[in-house]
């Protein structure tokens, strides 16, 4: 168990609409860390949060937003869903967000877009 | 921008062989490497690391070494068992200094030990 926690573990959703997807980091951590995982693929980074700003973006597309809360939890919301969205959705957690940190990773949540 | 290639996509090995696997990086302010190992319908974790003052690390059976002239970085497993099957991800920080917040990664290498 890495510490960092995903909430739902599986979501089942149509075409068109929004979900939003949960993550707390571990505990300490002040850094938040995007990715997507698509079937037998590699891990797409979306966005990275510190302390509740953005500090850097990968390849999110504009239908995704997300957001650090204060209590440095973090949202990726994801809306107008196509079928391509479908993936495994992790989350990552550092202590001060740079590169040269152990990236934690939670469990991840499976989207199915039908 | 920074661009890292991982090779091969896939490798077999017999059990008890060696296996390595290379990534290779395009940004020479790159400074950290990390490898990250992935079970079947697990998340990702670290594995080993190097950074760019280290030419070589070892782990027990795990090694990275790291050649900053070349720009590459290769994963050694000795003696392979059945519980290293799994993708393996390389990935290079990239940016300057203080302000390498950055990991890109490579595409993954699926690892199979045939027993």
């Amino acid at each position: 168990d890495s510490g960092v926690t995903q909430t739902p573990k599986h979501l089942i959703t149509a075409t068109g609409q929004r979900v939003t997807l949960r993550c707390s980091p571990r505990s300490g951590d002040l850094s938040v860390y995007w990715y997507q995982q698509s079937l037998d693929q590699g891990l797409q980074f979306l966005i990275q949060y510190y302390n509740g700003e953005e500090r850097a973006k990968g390849n999110i597309l504009e239908r995704f937003s997300a957001q650090q809360f204060p209590d440095l939890h973090s949202e990726l919301n994801l809306s107008s869903l196509e079928l391509g969205d479908s993936a495994l959705y992790f989350c990552a957690s550092s202590l001060s967000g740079r590169a040269g940190e152990t990236q934690y990773f939670g469990p991840g949540t499976r989207l199915l877009v039908l | 921008g920074e661009n890292v290639e991982q090779h091969p996509s896939t490798l077999s090995v017999q059990e008890g062989d060696s296996a390595v696997i290379k990534c290779t990086y395009s940004d020479s302010a790159s400074n950290y490497f990390p490898w990250y190992k992935q079970e079947l319908g697990k998340r990702p974790q670290l594995i080993i690391d190097i950074r760019s003052n280290v030419g070589e690390k070892k782990d027990q059976r795990i090694a990275v070494t790291l050649n900053k002239t070349a720009k590459h970085f290769s994963l050694h497993i000795t003696e392979t068992q059945p519980e290293d099957s799994a993708v393996y991800f390389c990935a290079a920080s990239t940016g300057l200094g203080d302000s390498n917040y950055q990991l890109i990664w490579g595409a993954g290498t699926k690892l199979i030990i045939k027993p």
